[in-house]
């Protein structure tokens, strides 16, 4: 049992270049998260996903596109990386949307030169 | 806006002791309040979630409290270890869906 598997674990990009980080769960959880975390300024929600066919924005959605593609698997797409979103990113999983904890991949430590 | 202040300052404290840990919010009353622990390199793990009509809620060495007067939620720690050292993080449900705001977090070292 996996849990939450993100891909890559390491990223360097060059400003402008796009890319899409991949997650995947294995627990049937119906809601899915992308965060980012920054030092000194805690972990900020990107975009996240209710329910298999659904997304909305969170705090920061700026310059990031998302797809629920099942399930199981939420992507986050940079089309145009810029050095501010040097960052490292996590996606979460829960059960349902309410009274729920939420389970961490391990991370994607990106950066953008 | 909504703030969640956690002491950025790390807490360094002797094995066997009790660490307590504080979580204070503004301009918001959750419905539940969870918090989390994180090592280096590693995302969140989750570790007690506690509900506003819930004074407070225990998991074996770990006690949460939750003063939705006060805004307020201390994080116990009683018995500490050297293995408790890590990053600790409040976190907050905000309009719905289970979406979290998270504290910054403070750092606990436990010594021998």
């Amino acid at each position: 049992n996996a849990g939450v598997t993100q891909t890559p674990k390491f990223q360097v990009l060059k400003t402008g270049q796009s890319m899409t980080l991949q997650c995947a769960q294995d627990m049937n959880h119906n809601s899915m998260y992308w965060y980012r975390q920054d030092p000194g300024m805690g972990l900020r929600l990107i975009y996240y996903s209710a329910s298999e066919g659904t997304t909305d924005k969170g705090e920061v959605p700026n310059g990031y596109n998302v797809s629920r593609l099942n399930k199981r698997e939420f992507s986050l797409r940079l089309e145009s990386a810029a050095p501010s979103q040097t960052s490292v990113y996590f996606c979460a999983s829960s059960e349902g949307t309410v009274n729920t904890e939420a389970f961490f991949g391990q991370g994607t430590r990106l950066t953008v030169v | 806006s909504q703030k969640i202040e956690q002491n950025s300052e790390a807490l360094n404290i002797q094995e066997g002791k009790t660490a307590t840990l504080t979580c204070n919010y503004t301009n918001y009353s959750p419905a539940y309040l969870q918090w989390y622990r994180q090592d280096p390199g590693r995302g969140p793990v989750f570790l007690l979630l506690i509900r506003e009509n819930e004074k407070e809620k225990r998991k074996e060495r770990l006690k949460v409290t939750f003063d939705t007067t006060l805004k307020q939620s201390l994080f116990h720690i009683t018995a500490s270890q050297p293995a408790d050292s890590a990053t600790y993080l409040c976190a907050l449900e905000k309009g719905g869906g289970n979406k979290l705001t998270f504290g910054t977090g403070t750092q606990l070292k436990v010594e021998l």
